[in-house]
């Protein structure tokens, strides 16, 4: 069964704390992907890369930064947390052109 | 710009009706994808459409792609209870492999 694993499922942090979101998925996938779930905004997405140490800016990349070191992990950081950046976020992997697999997702509330 | 709007974004109906929720993109596409999101959960692929004029079945839901009129629309016949989820479309831009554009969401309940 394909997995895509969110390290954790809720987490609450404080203004200009730096947070680490990770992500790990066992499909030997090359695209994996970070989204933020907005109510009434879809999803949007941060960044995304495309094979290990490779990574591009999506929509949205300002106060977010990427790493991709090992083909299976993708971490999202927030450099210095802010209210603004309170949140769902989802990583999602695909290999080529197909269909995204999604993790579970990780509700963020910045304080 | 490529654009992807849901309509409607909220549906409340009834078991056993049947209703249509609509997408439409306002640049070339030939990728289409419809998720399923139970409340709580992470997203789930239901149909890929790559092609004017495919149709994916499973179930009681239907999807179909029109790329002329850059229309995509999911049917739920009879209508279950289990189906009650947020729906998302999601358009492909054509020059990329990577991105994909999101719809808002047509958040539908369904009463017993």
């Amino acid at each position: 069964d394909v997995k895509v694993t969110q390290s954790s499922r809720y987490l609450v942090k404080r203004t200009g704390e730096k947070v680490f979101l990770e992500c790990v998925q066992d499909m030997d996938h090359e695209n994996m992907f970070w989204y933020r779930q907005d109510p009434g905004l879809g999803l949007r997405l941060i960044y995304f890369s495309y094979d290990v140490k490779m990574k591009e800016k999506g929509d949205i990349p300002e106060g977010y930064s990427v790493s991709r070191e090992k083909k299976e992990r993708f971490s999202l950081i927030l450099e210095s947390a802010s209210t603004n950046q309170t949140s769902m976020y989802l990583c999602a992997s695909k290999a080529g052109g197909e269909k995204l697999f999604f993790g579970s997702g990780t509700q963020l509330s910045v304080l | 710009e490529l654009k992807v709007e849901q309509n409607p974004l909220f549906l409340s109906m009834q078991e056993g009706k049947n209703y249509t929720i609509y997408c439409n993109y306002s640049t070339t596409s030939d990728r289409l994808y419809w998720y399923r999101q139970d409340p709580g959960k992470s997203l789930e692929s239901l149909f890929v459409l790559l092609s004017n004029g495919a149709v994916k079945q499973e179930g009681r839901l239907m999807a179909s792609l029109d790329t002329k009129a850059r229309l995509s629309t999911l049917h739920i016949t009879a209508a279950v209870h289990d189906l009650s989820a947020t729906y998302f479309c999601a358009v492909a831009p054509p020059d990329s492999n990577y991105q994909l554009i999101w719809g808002a969401g047509t958040k539908l309940i369904i009463k017993p």
